[in-house]
């Protein structure tokens, strides 16, 4: 089955300690992206990937990194989380940067 | 403000009604638009692009005015698995998707 996987799908988390957000997709997609979704400020970009090695910031980018060495994979790192990052995580994927984006399930983070 | 502006809603219609909801855009090298459906809680799924000359898609018909820079999507005959957030979304370049923060709605029976 066609899909994106993300893993965790639910994390609480502690002010400060590093957390990795998983995204693979099985689709061989070029394009990956994450999004963060706040009540009222709809989806916003925090990163995005059009090929291997290849990535660049979003909208809002602050307190994350991602990195793409396999097309599939595609991970959101939180080096020292802070209570502002407390959301709901998607990563979707599409296979140009024109086409229908295919969204992961999402990951609700809580950092307290 | 908002790149992208939605009203939020709710609108909550009876079953069989019509409904349409309206989205502006501010960035008029926008490339192109779309309509994106969000379950509470899940993930948001393509619903139909919006092209220029409009377009139909069983019950659900888009358009776009680029001259006014507004979109809109239009429901006929509501039916309850219907109601979801509605969320208008726009290419501002060729890799960035700016949303709406979506437009809430509620059919009941």
């Amino acid at each position: 089955e066609a899909q994106v996987t993300q893993n965790p799908r639910y994390l609480i988390t502690v002010t400060g300690k590093k957390l990795t957000v998983t995204c693979s997709q099985n689709m061989n997609h070029e394009y990956m992206s994450w999004y963060r979704q706040d009540p009222g400020l709809g989806l916003r970009q925090i990163y995005y990937s059009m090929n291997v090695e290849v990535t660049d910031k979003g909208d809002v980018p602050e307190g994350y990194k991602v990195s793409r060495k396999e097309k599939r994979n595609f991970p959101l790192i939180l080096e020292s989380p802070s209570p502002n990052q407390t959301s709901l995580y998607f990563c979707a994927s599409s296979p140009q940067t024109g086409d229908e984006q295919f969204f992961g399930p999402g990951t609700r983070l809580t950092v307290l | 403000r908002k790149e992208v502006e939605q009203d939020p809603g709710p609108f909550n219609v009876p079953e069989g009604a019509t409904v349409a909801f309206n989205c502006t855009y501010s960035n008029s090298a926008s490339q192109s638009f779309f309509w994106y459906r969000q379950d509470c809680r899940k993930e948001p799924k393509l619903l139909m692009s919006v092209y220029s000359s409009g377009n139909e898609d069983g019950r659900f018909t888009a358009q776009l005015n680029r001259a006014s820079q507004y979109i809109s999507l239009l429901i006929r005959d509501s039916k309850l698995s219907d109601s979801a957030t509605y969320l208008c979304v726009v290419r501002r370049s060729s890799y960035k998707l700016i949303f709406g923060s979506g437009t809430r709605l509620l059919v009941r029976p």
